[in-house]
């Protein structure tokens, strides 16, 4: 059974930092694309980041490049998204997901890892 | 980042059909095939309901289509259920920083 796990979540002043982890189970790990969505309270999803099966190719939305890192480690079946200079707009429930097909299919989320910013 | 538009809600009764269209420009939808639709229930982790413009994830309904003309595309859910109530969003990679870009998302309400 495919799974995911994020973990890291809290609550943390603006301008620090955070490092968020996606647990994977189930999968032949380094086969997928993995990536981070995020969703503010009450708002819609917003894409973060896309890092491909091998790691060396990441991608990030307008929004968090430069601020935000994503890496994964395929010996362990984890990704990770290291956050810095973290603004109060970063605030949101943080998903990982496990790619399916090109860019933008999905098929297997975690229940997400909650992220506060505030003084 | 710009966003892909949606209708900010729509509503139908049980058995009726109904059509939710996700606008982009000639450089995301209209230029690629690369159109998702998610459906998320509230407090719930989005599923994947559409692939691809018109394709169908293994399990799921295919009370569940979409399509594309143009620079815009369509999800349409025929004989509507209770279930279906839920937030919709529709998703398009974008070669402007090789990004995906979401619709704002839209409420479906089952009368």
């Amino acid at each position: 059974e495919v799974q995911l796990l994020e973990s890291g979540g809290g609550l943390v002043q603006p301008g620090g930092s955070l490092r968020l982890s996606c647990a994977a189970s189930g999968f032949t790990f380094r086969c997928c694309d993995m990536i981070w969505v995020r969703q503010a309270p009450g708002k819609g999803l917003e894409w973060i980041s896309t890092i491909n099966g091998g790691g060396n190719g990441a991608f990030y939305a307008e929004s968090v490049q430069g601020r935000f890192t994503i890496s994964r480690d395929n010996s362990k079946g984890t990704v990770s998204l290291q956050m810095n200079g973290l603004r109060d707009e970063d605030t949101a429930l943080y998903f990982c997901a496990r790619g399916f097909s090109a860019w933008t299919s999905w098929d297997y989320w975690g229940q997400g890892t909650l992220v506060t910013i505030s003084s | 980042q710009s966003t892909l538009t949606q209708p900010a809600s729509v509503s139908g009764s049980p058995g009726q059909s109904i059509t939710i269209s996700c606008t982009g420009t000639s450089t995301d939808v209209g230029n690629y095939n690369l159109v998702s639709w998610y459906q998320q229930h509230p407090g719930k982790a989005p599923n994947l309901l559409i692939y691809e413009v018109s394709k169908w994830p293994s399990g799921v309904s295919n009370r569940f289509s979409g399509s594309k003309s143009g620079n815009t595309a369509s999800l349409t859910i025929s004989g509507l259920q209770a279930e279906d109530e839920a937030d919709y969003y529709c998703c398009s990679y974008t070669p402007i920083g090789r990004r995906v870009v979401f619709g704002g998302g839209t409420k479906l309400t089952v009368l």
